[in-house]
């Protein structure tokens, strides 16, 4: 079946450490998002690439980095400049050009730092 | 900037009533999408319904449609015939049409409840 995968679901990490959450699609869509959600706000968008090898910082990159080495993946690392990275992060992707401009999304990683 | 509101953090409806969901935005873009997004438990986000700002007509699914007032900037969501599987949190989103970006903006969500 085709869709967006991101693993793991649940993630724990010490304070001061980077973490890379994982997020791979097999939609051949060629845009990526990243979202992060708070309990009580919406979505909020880190960062997106609209092809290979590019990407751009959405409205809250600090402290947040991504890669685009493949069409089919977008890796988000979480560094340790993140001031409160505990929260639910969820990748989406979105074929360019559709009329329908449609977001499909992962199911999410809950990212826990203590 | 645009900007979504949801100004009911929580709502409850009975099984097999209906319920409508608001939702206002604010933007100076005269081509746009407007979204329903509906997160279950499972924390999944699933589209439920999508409408052309160009368009006139209310968008429908199934037992999901809009009302959506172009010059109030408004586009709530009707749930008709509850269902025990509709309870979730419901999220309204905003995309400028042929931006640089299919940037969604989102509202905070409003948590919907079906009881029994």
């Amino acid at each position: 079946d085709g869709g967006i995968t991101q693993s793991p679901k649940y993630l724990f990490r010490k304070e001061g450490q980077n973490v890379t959450l994982s997020c791979e699609q097999n939609l051949n869509h060629d845009a990526m998002y990243w979202y992060r959600q708070d309990p009580g706000q919406g979505l909020r968008l880190i960062y997106y690439s609209q092809i290979v090898n590019d990407f751009q910082k959405g409205d809250i990159a600090e402290g947040y980095s991504v890669s685009r080495e493949k069409k089919e993946s977008f890796p988000l690392t979480v560094t340790s400049a993140q001031k409160n990275p505990t929260a639910f992060y969820l990748c989406a992707s979105s074929a360019q050009g559709s009329l329908s401009y449609e977001q499909y999304f992962g199911p999410g990683t809950r990212l826990t730092v203590t | 900037a645009q900007t979504v509101t949801q100004s009911q953090p929580e709502m409850s409806v009975q099984e097999a009533e209906t319920v409508t969901l608001s939702c206002t935005y604010d933007t100076s873009e005269s081509n746009y999408y407007l979204f329903w997004y509906k997160q279950p438990p499972s924390r999944q986000m699933i589209l439920v319904i999508r409408q052309e700002a160009y368009k006139q007509q209310n968008a429908t699914e199934n037992r999901f449609s809009v009302n959506f007032q172009k010059a109030a900037k408004s586009f709530s969501l009707k749930i008709s015939d509850s269902q025990l599987g509709d309870t979730a949190m419901y999220f309204c989103a905003f995309m400028n049409y042929g931006g640089a970006t299919n940037k969604l903006i989102f509202g905070t969500g409003t948590l919907l409840a079906v009881q029994p």
